[in-house]
């Protein structure tokens, strides 16, 4: 697609229930990231995919929090028995080869919120 | 901790007035990057400036990085109402890796018209 996409832009949940948030990358972007953005603040890093490799998850607040990336393009960030400090903003970029000497195209986002 | 640390955490101009931000990171890296956030959601590459570089520029954007000092400038100069967002920098570690990416907590920007 013409940048990456990001479903859905607003979630509504109540405590202790599952969520999925889902990311289209940039067709060919071989590197995916996932932030967490809470009100006011700078982007927390969560987990980075790239290529085939195994993924980085030293960015996950808590057993929780689980993500995959299927096939090298869509992913999916799964967050299980969700709590109300889970709510924040959840952004996705990704970046054509993730060697760290390139811009990144971030989503718009999903806004979560756990009532 | 976050490596990047904006300042100032807010500024408010007005419009034709230029803009400067600063950032000061911890540790050596090998390139830092700013990015604009509108409306709280997707971030928007600006400008990115590597370790061995002093200055660049990008329309009315000049960005500078004193490796000495560990810090780096944005400034926007002839400001407009639609410069009104937050901006972040993002350090990438010395070893380039993309993992090593961090983000600032950002200074939010408005523009009075």
């Amino acid at each position: 697609g013409a940048g990456v996409s990001q479903s859905p832009s607003n979630k509504v949940t109540e405590k202790g229930k599952d969520v999925e948030l889902r990311c289209d990358p940039i067709s060919g972007h071989t590197a995916l990231y996932w932030y967490r953005q809470s009100l006011g603040q700078g982007l927390e890093f969560l987990i980075y995919f790239q290529g085939n490799s195994a993924p980085d998850k030293s960015g996950l607040p808590s057993d929780r929090f689980s993500a995959e990336r299927t096939g090298g393009s869509v992913s999916t960030l799964t967050i299980q028995r969700t709590q109300q400090e889970d709510s924040a903003v959840y952004l996705c970029a990704s970046s054509l080869t993730g060697t760290g000497i390139e811009k990144l195209f971030f989503g718009s986002g999903t806004q979560l919120s756990v009532l | 901790s976050q490596q990047g640390e904006e300042d100032p955490q807010a500024l408010s101009i007005q419009e034709g007035e230029n803009a400067t931000m600063n950032c000061s990171y911890k540790t050596s890296i090998n390139n830092l990057q700013w990015y604009r956030q509108n409306s709280g959601r997707g971030l928007v590459h600006l400008i990115l400036i590597r370790s061995n570089e002093r200055e660049k520029h990008s329309g009315r954007l000049r960005v500078t990085l004193d490796t000495s000092k560990k810090s780096s400038s944005l400034l926007i100069t002839a400001s407009r109402a639609a410069d009104t967002a937050s901006y972040f920098c993002a350090t990438v570690g010395g070893s380039g890796s993309a993992r090593q990416l961090t983000f600032g907590s950002g200074t939010q920007l408005t523009v009075l018209p």
